[in-house]
C-alpha cells in the first residue's frame, strides 16, 4: 500500500480557510487520493477525492500537484464543527488503508 | 434515514463470551466493510464483502467470522472474546468493488471485553 505522510497536527482560526497538506511521493498512476475526517467519538467521514484533476465539493475542494506527488485538502471557511482528524489515503486496491492523520484544531 | 447503521452501539462482554455485531445499509452498495479501531485510534481494515462474496480478510484471527446473508447485510460474529478484542468497530460500505468510489461509514460499535 502506498504511503502517505500529514503533519500530526495543524491549527486553524475559525472563518479562515485552512490548507491540510498530504505527501505521496510513491503514488502509482492508478492510485486514487482520498480525504476522510473523524469528530471525535463519530465514524470517518468521506471528504473528498480524486485522481489526476482538482476537485470540488460542498465540502471542500482536493488540490492535486501535477506530478501527483503531493494533494491539499483545501476548507474555504473553516468552523469549529471542522475540529476532527483528516486523513488521506491513496487507493489502489479494493480498500482504504487509514494512516495516523492530521488532528485538526480551530480556535474560536 | 442512517445510511450505515450498526447495533449494537455500545457492548460490554466477559472474556471467552461470544458476541455478534450486525450493520446494515441502504445506499444499494456493492461492497461492504469492517474496520476496526484501537485505543491508540488506528483504523485497520478486517474484511471487505463484495456481493456476498468475501473480497479482503486481512490476517484476523480466525475467532472473527463475517457473514453477509445478502449485500445490504454485513455481520461480525467474535468467538471466545479476549481483552485485545476491546476496540471501536466500523462497518462500511462503498459503491461498485470499492476503487474510486468514497465509502459511508457507521457510527460505531465500542466492544468491551472485561
Amino acid at each position: 500500500d502506498a504511503k502517505t505522510t500529514q503533519p500530526n497536527s495543524m491549527e486553524s482560526n475559525e472563518e479562515e480557510p485552512v490548507h491540510l497538506p498530504c505527501n505521496h511521493s510513491t503514488i502509482s498512476g492508478t492510485d486514487y487520493i482520498h480525504w476522510y475526517r473523524q469528530l471525535p467519538s463519530q465514524g470517518p467521514e468521506y471528504v473528498i477525492h480524486g485522481l489526476t484533476s482538482n476537485v470540488n465539493n460542498r465540502m471542500a475542494s482536493l488540490a492535486i500537484a501535477e506530478d501527483r506527488k503531493s494533494s491539499t485538502l483545501i476548507l474555504h471557511r473553516a468552523t469549529l464543527r471542522d475540529a476532527a482528524v483528516y486523513y488521506c489515503i491513496l487507493q489502489g486496491a479494493q480498500k482504504l488503508v487509514f494512516g495516523q492523520g492530521t488532528r485538526l484544531t480551530i480556535n474560536p | 434515514d442512517t445510511a450505515v447503521s450498526q447495533t449494537p452501539k455500545y457492548l460490554v462482554t466477559q472474556m471467552g463470551n461470544d458476541k455478534s455485531i450486525k450493520c446494515e445499509q441502504n445506499l444499494g452498495h456493492d461492497t461492504m466493510y469492517w474496520y476496526k479501531q484501537d485505543s491508540k485510534k488506528f483504523l485497520k481494515i478486517m474484511f471487505s464483502y463484495n456481493n456476498k462474496e468475501l473480497i479482503i480478510n486481512e490476517t484476523v484471527p480466525n475467532r472473527f467470522s463475517p457473514k453477509s446473508p445478502d449485500k445490504a447485510h454485513l455481520n461480525l460474529h467474535i468467538n471466545s472474546l479476549e481483552l485485545g478484542d476491546s476496540a471501536v468497530y466500523f462497518c462500511a460500505s462503498s459503491q461498485g468493488q470499492g476503487i474510486g468510489y468514497g465509502y459511508t461509514f457507521g457510527s460505531g460499535t465500542r466492544l468491551t471485553v472485561v
